[in-house]
């Protein structure tokens, strides 16, 4: 079963534009986790946010949860090329590490 | 330097064939999983371990069989049972009971088949 869901499916945008990915989810969580993956790669934690938060940031990354809605969005700000990538949200079921992933955000970082 | 080693990058299995691919980490890590991405898609669980001789069933344990004889190591292996093995296969990591929940994932295996 896969409770993410990324949106849009894939992302187009100019270096130095910020890029903005949304992630919907089914049941109630502890934490929701953001991953980047490149290409032929493994996944790469970026940040984790938990139920009882609403925003966090880390560099140029900024994370909402909005719990009512069951949703979170991802926010890369000032892009580069090198953020070219895919991203996926992950959230848990109740045991620690056995999380459900979306399907993804393929951004694309045009220089 | 630690970190998650997987190994081949690419494996080949023929028809009827049992492949194993190979997960070894030195991160000291409790839990290790196993997960299935095909193109496009998300990530599957197949199986996972959070103690040494000990495992559990994800979403997708057919066809697949895993043993946890050390720490370090979580080995899993595609039978000729699995039809559709054809994917990009990631093992991960994590500290039991750590505030930081992360996973830490390998650089992972593409299994063909021929």
């Amino acid at each position: 079963s896969q409770q993410g869901e990324e949106d849009p499916q894939a992302l187009s945008i100019q270096e130095g534009e910020n890029a903005t990915m949304n992630c919907s989810y089914k049941t109630s969580i502890n934490n929701l986790q953001w991953y980047r993956q490149n290409s032929g790669r493994g996944l790469v934690h970026l940040i984790l946010i938990r139920s009882n938060e609403r925003e966090k940031h880390s560099g140029r990354l900024r994370v909402t949860l909005d719990t009512s809605k069951k949703s979170s969005s991802l926010l890369i700000t000032a892009s580069r090329a090198a953020d070219t990538a895919s991203y996926f949200c992950a959230t848990d079921r109740g045991s620690q590490g056995n999380l459900i992933f979306g399907k993804g955000t393929k951004l694309s970082v045009k220089p | 330097d630690g970190g998650i080693t997987q190994s081949p990058k690419y494996l080949f299995r023929k028809e009827g064939q049992n492949v194993t691919l190979s997960c070894e980490q030195n991160l000291n890590h409790d839990a290790m999983y196993w997960y299935r991405q095909d193109p496009g898609q998300g990530l599957r669980l197949i199986y996972y371990s959070q103690i040494v001789n000990d495992f559990q069933k994800g979403d997708i344990a057919e066809g697949y069989s895993v043993s946890r004889e050390k720490k370090e190591s979580f080995p899993l292996t595609v039978t000729s049972a699995q039809k559709n093995p054809t994917a990009f296969y990631l093992c991960a990591s994590t500290k039991w009971d750590s505030l930081d929940e992360k996973l830490f994932f390998g650089s992972g295996t593409q299994l063909s088949v021929l």
